[in-house]
């Protein structure tokens, strides 16, 4: 079965800083793997995804992740944070098994703080 | 287009009733999920439903259970309920099965007390 890890629990970043969120999937073959992000009191948001092809991916909102197989990871930066950036963020990867489909499988997500 | 919606957004419930949750995906899209999300576990997988079938289905108990119509509108069922049941349910829609792309609705908060 596949899983994610988010390192960080929390995190804190000055505004105009840049950012990296860390995200390490297990999984048997290539993945599908997403960014969400959520606000307090709201559902999830889709940040962007990587199916194939280039594994630097453009988000919405200024986000971008670079998929490195070797390393089992997608991490998610941004250049300079704003202060509405300030969210819970969610890595999620999606596998098939069997012919069937098995879901999305999240991280348990990483406070993003942001410093004035 | 619109997103996903659901009802009732908030909830209070009495230990041992049972409570209907709705969803309604983003038009177009055939395959509905629900999680459940708590502060102690996280987001974690309930089940599944693409053109009215359960596709897949995570590690709950059978008090949990879910159904798709023919429009793709989802409903899930919490039976005999229990205060750790509390949690915000999310669904969401996706316009393939599994592995796909999904986009959250904004949630159901349940409180059970």
């Amino acid at each position: 079965a596949q899983s994610v890890t988010q390192p960080d629990i929390h995190i804190t970043v000055s505004e105009g800083a840049s950012l990296e969120l860390r995200c390490n999937y297990s999984y048997g073959a290539t993945p599908y793997l997403f960014w969400y992000v959520q606000s307090p009191g709201q559902g999830l948001q889709l940040l962007l995804k990587y199916f194939s092809g280039d594994t630097l991916v453009q988000g919405i909102k200024g986000f971008e992740a670079e998929f490195k197989r070797s390393q089992s990871s997608f991490n998610l930066r941004k250049p300079s944070v704003h202060w509405s950036d300030a969210a819970e963020y969610f890595c999620a990867v999606g596998a098939w098994s069997g012919g069937g489909a098995d879901g999305l499988t999240f991280g348990k997500g990483t406070h993003l703080i942001i410093q004035p | 287009k619109a997103g996903v919606t659901q009802t009732p957004r908030y909830l209070i419930k009495t230990r041992g009733q049972q409570v209907t949750l709705s969803c309604s995906p983003i038009s177009g899209h055939r395959s509905v999920s629900w999680y459940q999300q708590t502060p102690g576990q996280g987001l974690q997988f309930l089940f599944e439903y693409f053109s009215e079938t359960q596709r897949n289905k995570g590690n709950f108990p059978g008090r949990f259970s879910g159904r798709q119509f023919s429009n793709s509108r989802s409903e899930m069922n919490v039976s005999t309920l229990e205060l750790g049941d509390s949690a915000l349910y999310l669904c969401a829609s996706s316009p393939g099965v599994g592995g796909s792309e999904q986009y959250f609705g904004p949630g159901t908060r349940l409180t059970v007390t």
